[in-house]
């Protein structure tokens, strides 16, 4: 298994500022991958973070507005960039599956970053 | 492209009863992953079950079990003897089966709402 440590575990902040949102694994993992939960809504991928590569961004999301980094295999942040009230969301960054073999089938989760913006 | 549908977006049953959630996908892949992930209030997403497409028995997991019909693409979830601290969001979730590249991340449904009551 793994325990994904994720912060802030929430923050307000006001609109055109940026916030970035920090995600710690305790075992290294080659993917690390950042989904948005609206307010409601399922989950929707972001984008597929890689180590020593740039990550991959779903359609509809922009490195822009969305930036990520992954330093190592056991760190990745996501900043969400001159935010609008319309960012308000749940973040959260997930590891596996398909990372290897011992992540075959679950997917972990961090316990996501709620941001609402004023 | 996959997707998943959840059709009920709430639903609620009595302490120590039976409920049903329903979850349909579709795709094209012959070998893929689904899962049934629960969501409290607190965020955290908890891996509830998972069922490997080749597998024609049907999972189960204590008070959890699904029925799985490959050929209708269903994927229905039973909770048994109902509990308080079942109440929370629970999501459908599907994946492609391997390693790396986009067959990582999940593709989830909408969520379904269940309350339970005393």
């Amino acid at each position: 298994s793994a325990v994904i440590s994720q912060k802030p575990s929430r923050d307000i902040c006001q609109r055109g500022t940026s916030l970035t949102i920090q995600c710690q694994v305790d075992s290294q993992v080659t993917m690390m991958f950042w989904y948005r939960q609206q307010p409601g809504q399922s989950l929707t991928l972001i984008a597929t973070a890689n180590q020593g590569s740039e990550a991959t961004y779903e359609s509809g999301f922009v490195i822009d507005k969305f930036p990520i980094s992954r330093p190592n295999l056991t760190f990745s942040t996501l900043t969400v960039s001159n935010m609008s009230p319309e960012d308000s969301s749940i973040y959260l960054c997930s590891v596996g599956p398909a990372d290897r073999e011992i992540f075959d089938t679950e997917a972990f989760f961090g316990q996501g970053t709620r941001l609402t913006v004023v | 492209a996959q997707t998943v549908t959840q059709s009920q977006p709430e639903m609620s049953v009595q302490e120590a009863e039976t409920v049903t959630l329903s979850c349909t996908y579709d795709t094209s892949e012959s070998d893929y992953y689904l899962f049934w992930y629960k969501q409290p209030p607190s965020r955290q997403m908890i891996l509830v079950i998972r069922q490997e497409a080749y597998k024609q028995q049907n999972a189960t997991e204590n008070r959890f079990s699904v029925n799985f019909q490959k050929a209708a693409k269903s994927f229905s979830l039973k909770i048994s003897d109902s509990q308080l601290g079942d109440a929370a969001m629970y999501f459908c979730a599907y994946r492609r089966r391997g390693y790396g590249g986009s067959q990582g991340n999940l593709i989830f449904g909408k969520g379904t709402k269940l309350s339970v009551k005393p």
